[in-house]
């Protein structure tokens, strides 16, 4: 009931397309969703995050979509550029416990 | 403010050797956290410490001891390095007691242990 589940693996999009990352979780307790970016040879950094309380949150190009009764969010990128180029990785966890990560997600935007 | 820092950057160690890695955070943050990242497995919490002077597994705690040494310092010990625990580690640190809120993370320690 711990897993976080993380598809696509490794994704390449077109400068300007739209990429989409989704992932799956199990435990219906977990009520904080991050997304973390990390550029290669450095640590992840927090992107964006969602609380079930809402089903989509924007900030610039990247939203979070939330579907609270399949269990699943995803990141949604829009206008592509190749400086998202980067390895994305979801979580999930509860109050007072701590963060279960996704497989993570290579993506390649090319020019 | 330097945020989370690791040493070493790098480090190659021999099957058996022992090392400690370092980790300090000038967040003054009461949560710190070890994982650990291989290909296609994410990141995999190995330690954590939610607050100065406790300390909890994660998924994957053997073969690996920590030490919260004060509220800035949480140190991660291998103390027989197996091939197994050639990955990069990466420490974290978060400022929500008791919440699960946004995690700092350091720059990483690259590790191959021979």
């Amino acid at each position: 009931q711990q897993q976080v589940k993380q598809s696509p693996q490794s994704l390449i999009v077109q400068k300007g397309g739209i990429s989409i990352i989704n992932c799956a979780y199990e435990n219906t307790a977990f009520d904080y969703f991050p997304w973390y970016q990390q550029f290669p040879g450095k640590g992840p950094a927090l992107l964006i995050a969602i609380r079930p309380d809402v089903s989509e949150k924007k900030e610039g190009r990247f939203t979070i979509s939330f579907n609270k009764s399949a269990k699943q969010f995803s990141l949604h990128i829009m206008d592509s550029q190749p400086g998202d180029s980067a390895t994305y990785f979801c979580a999930a966890g509860r109050r007072g416990g701590k963060l279960i990560f996704g497989q993570g997600t290579e993506l390649s935007v090319k020019p | 403010n330097a945020g989370v820092t690791q040493t070493p950057k790098f480090q190659v160690l021999k099957t058996g050797q022992s090392m400690t890695l370092q980790c300090a955070q000038d967040m003054n943050h009461n949560s710190m956290y070890w994982y650990r990242q291989d290909p296609g497995m994410g990141l995999r919490l190995i330690y954590y410490s939610a607050s100065e002077g406790t300390t909890d597994k994660g998924e994957v705690p053997n073969g690996y001891n920590v030490s919260r040494l004060n509220k800035r310092e949480f140190s991660l010990r291998l103390e027989s390095a197996a091939p197994s625990q050639t990955s990069v580690y990466f420490c974290a640190s978060s400022d929500l007691v008791g919440l699960a809120g946004e995690q700092f993370f350091g720059p990483g320690t690259r590790l191959t242990v021979l």
